[in-house]
């Protein structure tokens, strides 16, 4: 069965400073998609950065990107310049396009003033 | 477009009452999923739907769950009877697309049973 594993529950990070949240997973497929998924305090989910597998560049967007290792099986998001509003849960997910995506169990990120 | 819309976004009943939570897709998604939240479980996919047709409902946790999705804009997930153990926060996402794409969270339901 597809897993996903966060092995930080929590994380914190000094405002401005960059942080680097850890994702493994574990997948059979050639094929498949990574996402990153933010939950602020308001609890309304929304899509950070995605990922597909076949492609070696690592996806960014502004101030987020991943370091995406596919031998290693590690999809992790790194957050430079870290503001007050990037507090909140981060889900990694992997999915095919023929399967549901599978969440990982979160990472809290607290950002400090 | 207004986006995933759920109601209601908090309800507190009774344990043994019925509980409807409702759900309207993003329209064009061809995919409705919803989730359970809880601190301690994290969050769980219950059941998902394609073209109204459930497709996986093996998250159910028992019978007394129970999902619908009559037309393709508009879905149901009805609790009953309802348990304490059911208090937890129940989100709604659509997508256009199964595991690859996107998917577009509503702002969840958070449900107390006492």
């Amino acid at each position: 069965a597809q897993t996903v594993t966060q092995s930080q529950p929590e994380m914190s990070v000094q405002e401005a400073e960059t942080v680097t949240l850890s994702c493994t997973y574990d997948t059979s497929e050639s094929d498949y998609y990574l996402f990153w998924y933010k939950q602020p305090p308001s609890r309304q989910m929304i899509l950070v950065i995605r990922q597909e597998a076949y492609k070696q560049q690592n996806a960014t967007e502004n101030r987020f990107s991943v370091n995406f290792q596919k031998a290693a099986k590690s999809f992790s998001l790194k957050i430079s310049d870290s503001q007050l509003g990037d507090a909140a849960m981060y889900f990694c997910a992997e999915g095919t396009s023929y399967d549901k995506v599978i969440f990982g169990p979160g990472t809290s990120l607290s950002v400090i003033p | 477009d207004a986006g995933v819309i759920q109601s209601p976004r908090h309800e507190v009943t009774e344990m043994g009452q019925e509980v409807t939570l409702r759900c309207k897709p993003i329209s064009g998604h061809d995919y409705l999923f919803w989730y359970r939240q809880t601190m301690m479980r994290g969050l769980e996919l219950l059941i998902y739907f394609n073209n109204n047709v459930p497709i996986d409902d093996s998250g159910m946790p028992e019978d007394r769950f129970s999902a619908k999705m009559p037309n393709a804009s508009f879905s149901t997930l009805k609790i009953q009877p309802s348990e304490p153990r059911d208090s937890a926060v129940y989100f709604c996402a659509s997508s256009p697309g199964q595991g690859y794409r996107e998917q577009y969270f509503g702002p969840g339901t958070r449900l107390t049973v006492t």
